[in-house]
């Protein structure tokens, strides 16, 4: 079955550092791939996505993400973080021509200001 | 207007109730979802509708009966529930099931005592 990984469960860092979150997925054939962003008390927001082309995204808020097709990867990367970035990352794929919607479970950052 | 509205926001019910979550939007999307979110996990896909006819049930119990009135509506009617379906309901909606983000509303936060 398809399932979707994220390599950390709580992460913490102080403002200004820099992010990497973690997102592995299993399914082998074609994919589309979201990062979503839940803060405190707020509905799901979409970060940024992929469906082709440069492998290297850009979303919202200065958040941007790799696909490297060949690690079954899609992390998530920030240059420094704010204490608003506080926050629940899920990383999530849909496959199988949306077939299969599946999300991560979740990174928790806090970020220490 | 990128918004999914619910309502209600928040529903207390007994496991004798019969109650029903709504959900609209109005960005002219033709695939909309219901999730469910416990307590510090991912949503987990509960339904989805494509062009008000339903594509996929994730196996989930007759207690939960989704209906799609129209291309805008969505609604979760309940009835004869028990206290671990205590949870986050999320709808979302997107383009199409395929190849498209979804967009989240803000949840009911449903309590069966």
């Amino acid at each position: 079955a398809q399932s979707v990984s994220q390599h950390n469960h709580h992460v913490i860092l102080s403002e200004a550092a820099s992010l990497e979150l973690g997102c592995n997925y299993s399914y082998g054939g074609t994919v589309n791939l979201f990062w979503y962003v839940q803060y405190p008390g707020q509905h799901l927001q979409l970060l940024l996505k992929y469906f082709s082309g440069d492998p290297l995204v850009k979303g919202i808020k200065g958040f941007e993400a790799e696909f490297i097709k060949s690690k079954f990867s899609f992390n998530l990367r920030k240059p420094s973080v704010q204490w608003s970035d506080t926050a629940e990352y899920f990383c999530a794929v849909n496959a199988n021509y949306g077939q299969n919607f599946v999300f991560g479970p979740g990174t928790r950052l806090s970020v220490l200001p | 207007d990128t918004e999914v509205t619910q309502t209600p926001k928040h529903l207390v019910m007994g496991m004798t109730n019969k109650k029903s979550l709504k959900c609209e939007q109005h960005m002219g999307h033709r695939a909309m979802y219901w999730y469910k979110q416990k307590a510090k996990k991912p949503p987990e896909l509960m339904f989805v509708y494509s062009y008000e006819k339903l594509s996929i049930n994730e196996s989930v119990p007759s207690r939960f009966s989704p209906e799609c009135p129209n291309s805008s509506l969505l609604n979760l009617h309940l009835h004869a529930l028990q206290p671990e379906d205590s949870a986050l309901y999320l709808c979302a909606s997107s383009q199409q099931v395929v190849d498209y983000e979804q967009y989240f509303g803000p949840g009911t936060r449903l309590t069966v005592t």
